[in-house]
């Protein structure tokens, strides 16, 4: 069975790091791509940007580039995003989703990022 | 980028109903699009790929067509669990993008 599983909850203060995980299993790694979607509170969908593992070729949204990065470890099958420094329009849920050649077919169960002093 | 406008923000229906949700691109992209279902409080699910796709799983009440620039997501005859959230996506280059969703409520 297909599997992404996220990392718990964060809360976190304004300037703080912050890096959260998305494991994969039941499919081959690094023969999908992963990419990381964000969802504001109450608002829609929006893509961040996305990695393949076979060879960490990685893609940002010009809204995200520069703000995040994405990365991962196809030792343990397992994808990143992480933050140097969050702001509180940070706050959101974030979601990894897995593609390959027909839109996004799996998704984890979301990430909440609280950003709050 | 391609930006892509999907209307209505809001559609009012109710059970029965043959219900459609448009999404238009701002450039072609071939058959590169994706529709999504999000209930309240879950992660989104894929309906249709591929413009006219449907995923594996997915009730036969839901159909896709268009390509280029013009797409349709199709209800023929709405459920009491199709009450949602809906988005349509291109994959056909970067960056990817959604359009900006359809809630379909009950009238």
């Amino acid at each position: 069975e297909v599997q992404l599983v996220q990392s718990g909850a964060e809360v976190k203060k304004p300037g703080e790091s912050l890096k959260i995980s998305c494991k994969g299993s039941g499919y081959s790694f690094t023969s999908y791509w992963i990419g990381w979607v964000r969802q504001m509170p109450g608002k829609g969908l929006e893509w961040m940007g996305i990695i393949y593992p076979g060879d960490s070729d990685t893609r940002y949204s010009p809204s995200f580039q520069g703000q995040v990065t994405i990365s991962a470890d196809k030792s343990i099958s397992t994808a990143y995003l992480q933050w140097s420094s969050l702001k509180a329009s940070d706050t959101a849920m974030y979601y990894c989703v897995r593609h390959l050649s027909g839109g996004l077919d799996y998704w984890g169960q979301g990430t909440l990022v609280t950003v709050s002093s | 980028a391609i930006w892509m406008t999907q209307s209505p923000s809001l559609l009012s229906a109710s059970t029965g109903d043959r219900v459609t949700i448009s999404c238009r691109m701002s450039q072609g992209i071939s058959s590169y699009l994706a529709w999504y279902q999000q209930k309240p409080g879950k992660a989104p699910e894929l309906l249709i790929y591929a413009a006219s796709t449907l995923q594996s799983g997915v009730p036969s009440r839901f159909s896709g067509s268009g390509s280029g620039t013009d797409f349709t997501l199709t209800i023929s005859c709405l459920q009491s669990e199709d009450f949602a959230t809906y988005y349509c996506q291109q994959y056909y280059s970067f960056p990817w993008t959604f359009g900006q969703g359809t809630k379909v409520e009950i009238k």
